[in-house]
């Protein structure tokens, strides 16, 4: 079985540009998550989909972060323009159905570092 | 509102010697706990769950778990680590009835020493 595949694996960008990333997750996971980790942290979540629907996304900084799982499926996520603050490694993740036999196990992508100069 | 502490940063322990990695939690509702592992340059694993019944869990490569409902705790421990358990440990909890939305720890870097 594929796990959930991310890209790109790495980014370096400056401040004020823009940079997206795409998550796939494995195949029949109904939900997806997006996490921000920051280097010394936990993973703390930015944005929760159910299908192409937002579950929550109270924690998104949503004046220069948005998201989007258009068709129920794969994810991307955009920060536009970046901070410095914006460094760290995002992480996809994904569980099977929200409210059907969902223990709240997640199972994580590879990640994408963000370097912002 | 539920929260995470693992109480140590970093734990350094000689290869063969046993471990613990503790963990507590808050909530004001029942929950289900975790521990994932973070190898360098990887996406976190589980490595064991807590979601009811016995209070003891066990998990992969070894490692276990105890539930401690009255302490609020759920620290990990391994009898005797090896060099390549090195890595990140993070502790979680999910509300079991938004089983989606797991708050972590800040997590705990293991180090195997020969």
């Amino acid at each position: 079985e594929a796990g959930v595949a991310q890209s790109p694996r790495y980014k370096i960008i400056e401040k004020r540009q823009s940079v997206a990333f795409w998550c796939n997750p494995i195949s029949g996971h109904a939900t997806l998550y997006w996490y921000q980790q920051i280097l010394g942290q936990g993973p703390k979540l930015l944005i929760q989909f159910q299908n192409n629907g937002v579950v929550d996304d109270s924690q998104l900084p949503k004046d220069r972060f948005s998201a989007e799982r258009l068709k129920g499926v794969d994810s991307t996520l955009k920060i536009q323009p970046a901070k410095l603050e914006d460094s760290a490694v995002y992480l996809c993740a994904s569980s099977l159905d929200r409210w059907r036999e969902n223990t709240g196990e997640l199972f994580f992508g590879e990640g994408s570092r963000l370097t912002v100069l | 509102a539920q929260s995470v502490t693992q109480l140590d940063s970093q734990v350094p322990v000689f290869e063969e010697a046993p471990v613990e990695l503790r963990c507590n939690y808050s909530s004001s509702v029942s929950v289900y706990l975790f521990w994932y592992v973070q190898y360098p340059n990887q996406g976190l694993q589980l490595l064991l769950k807590y979601l009811s019944g016995s209070t003891l869990v066990k998990g992969i490569n070894g490692f276990e778990a105890e539930f401690n409902k009255s302490q609020t705790s759920f620290h990990l421990r391994k009898p005797s680590v090896h060099i390549s358990d090195t890595a990140e440990y993070f502790c979680a909890v999910t509300h079991n009835t938004n089983a989606g939305k797991s708050t972590f720890g800040d997590g705990t870097t293991l180090t195997v020493k020969p």
